[in-house]
């Protein structure tokens, strides 16, 4: 079975303060995709990123950084030096190499950055 | 601006009635999808369409009924027989990849906030 758990359900922070979001996953397929998705409180989900599993190499897209690990599972999302209007609700999601859009959600973390 | 629009923002029910949920796109994507989200819970699929007068139950479909006649267009009725539907429901599309399949990169409407009285 496939499942997606992001532990910390709320993350507070100060702007400029970096911040990691934590997901694990469990699959049994060798062939897979990872997302993560930033819902913001108009409450449309935004695509940031997809993962092939068999690409292990860390991303970087100005801010925000990637960082998968095949051998714990995992697939954290940092953002450096934060700001206001990251403040969203963040969803990492997998789904099976050839379903790509059937995804298996986490349950999500909300964080919110003060200014 | 291309985009999904879903419809309406929200809606309220009474027990025992049957609504139905819009959700338009004019993306040209072929895929089609809804999901159901819950407080303090990830997103759930219910129904997924990948080419015209096609679809296939997702994870959650039990209560739950759609029909795809237009490739912009992919409804979903909440029947009286969904045990517990106040949520919010969010359309979603993509485009199709490789073998028609989708990448998972999906675009996502507004979503609609359904509310059982």
């Amino acid at each position: 079975a496939q499942k997606v758990t992001q532990a910390q359900t709320e993350i507070s922070v100060v702007e400029k303060e970096d911040v990691t979001l934590d997901c694990v996953y469990e699959t049994r397929d060798t062939t897979y995709y990872l997302f993560w998705y930033k819902q913001p409180p108009s409450g449309e989900l935004v695509f940031l990123i997809r993962r092939n599993s068999f690409d292990e190499q860390n991303e970087i897209s100005g801010r925000y950084s990637w960082n998968f690990q095949k051998s714990t599972s995992s697939f954290n999302f940092t953002i450096t030096a934060s700001q206001v209007v990251d403040s969203a609700v963040y969803f990492c999601a997998l789904s099976a190499y050839n379903q790509g859009g059937k995804l298996i959600f986490g349950q999500g973390t909300e964080l919110s950055v003060k200014p | 601006d291309g985009g999904i629009t879903q419809s309406p923002k929200y809606l309220f029910r009474k027990e025992g009635q049957n609504v139905t949920l819009s959700c338009e796109q004019n993306l040209n994507h072929d895929a089609m999808y809804w999901y159901r989200q819950d407080p303090g819970q990830g997103l759930r699929l219910i129904y997924y369409s990948q080419i015209v007068n096609d679809f296939q139950k997702g994870d959650i479909a039990e209560g739950y009924s759609v029909s795809r006649e237009k490739k912009e267009s992919f409804p979903l009725t909440v029947t009286s027989a969904q045990k517990n539907p106040t949520a919010f429901y969010l359309c979603a599309s993509s485009i199709a990849g490789t073998r028609g399949r989708s990448t998972g990169e999906l675009f996502f409407g507004e979503g609609s906030r359904l509310t059982v009285l």
